[in-house]
């Protein structure tokens, strides 16, 4: 069984400013992990994804996470938050032949 | 290539009302995934197919809920009788295949489902 809990349901951070959304993860089985984005009446797209190799993934629009295996968690950054990025997060997990368990969702506000 | 289609957008009808929602996915896709999304929520799977064979339909509440995907291509996911909390946008998601590194999940636009 897997489960995915992502701290915080509202991020709020200055243009320019680091973007830190946190996900910790559950997973009785080496964990395919992903984020995806959804903008307002969207469907979800794919920003990063980690399966096996190297554990620090990087992803479409400047973002990056992190594979820590003995912290259980898989956080999303980016260095400098653009008032585009704006969106709902969702943190994802798999196993290899399993079916995707999401998250809640973390909401990112962009202010100037 | 283009991405996976839904229709329609938006739906609103009256509990206790018939309603089905089409999808279709990328081409050349096998697995097909239907997920409802209730606000604040993360996707839920409701039924995955490999081609035209259910792989798993475990969450999904069979005494209201069918889907099909006849010809292993496009599929339709139907609700009869709608209740209130059917409110949900009902996302369809299609992937080459169901595992592995080509397991990556491309996600329609959604149908947007209100119930009242």
């Amino acid at each position: 069984a897997q489960s995915v809990t992502q701290l915080g349901s509202h991020v709020s951070v200055s243009e320019g400013a680091l973007v830190l959304l946190r996900c910790n993860y559950s997973s009785s089985v080496p964990p395919y992990l992903f984020w995806y984005v959804q903008y307002p009446n969207q469907g979800l797209q794919l920003l990063l994804k980690y399966t096996t190799g190297a554990t620090l993934v990087k992803g479409i629009n400047g973002f990056e996470a992190e594979f820590k295996k003995s912290e259980t968690s898989f956080h999303l950054t980016k260095p400098s938050a653009h008032m585009s990025d704006a969106a709902e997060y969702f943190c994802a997990v798999s196993g290899p032949a399993s079916k995707l368990t999401f998250g809640t969702g973390t909401r990112l506000q962009v202010t100037l | 290539e283009a991405g996976v289609a839904q229709s329609p957008r938006y739906k609103i009808i009256e509990k206790r009302q018939s309603v089905a929602f089409w999808c279709n996915p990328i081409s050349g896709h096998a697995t097909l995934y239907w997920y409802q999304q209730i606000l604040g929520q993360g996707p839920k799977l409701l039924i995955q197919f490999q081609n035209n064979g259910v792989v798993d339909d475990s969450q999904l509440p069979k005494d209201r809920f069918s889907a099909e995907r006849l010809k292993g291509v496009d599929s339709t996911l139907k609700i009869q009788p709608a209740k209130l909390e059917d409110s949900a946008v009902y996302l369809c998601a299609s992937s080459y295949q169901g595992q592995g590194d080509s397991y990556e999940q491309y996600f329609g636009p959604g149908t947007r489902l209100t119930v009242t």
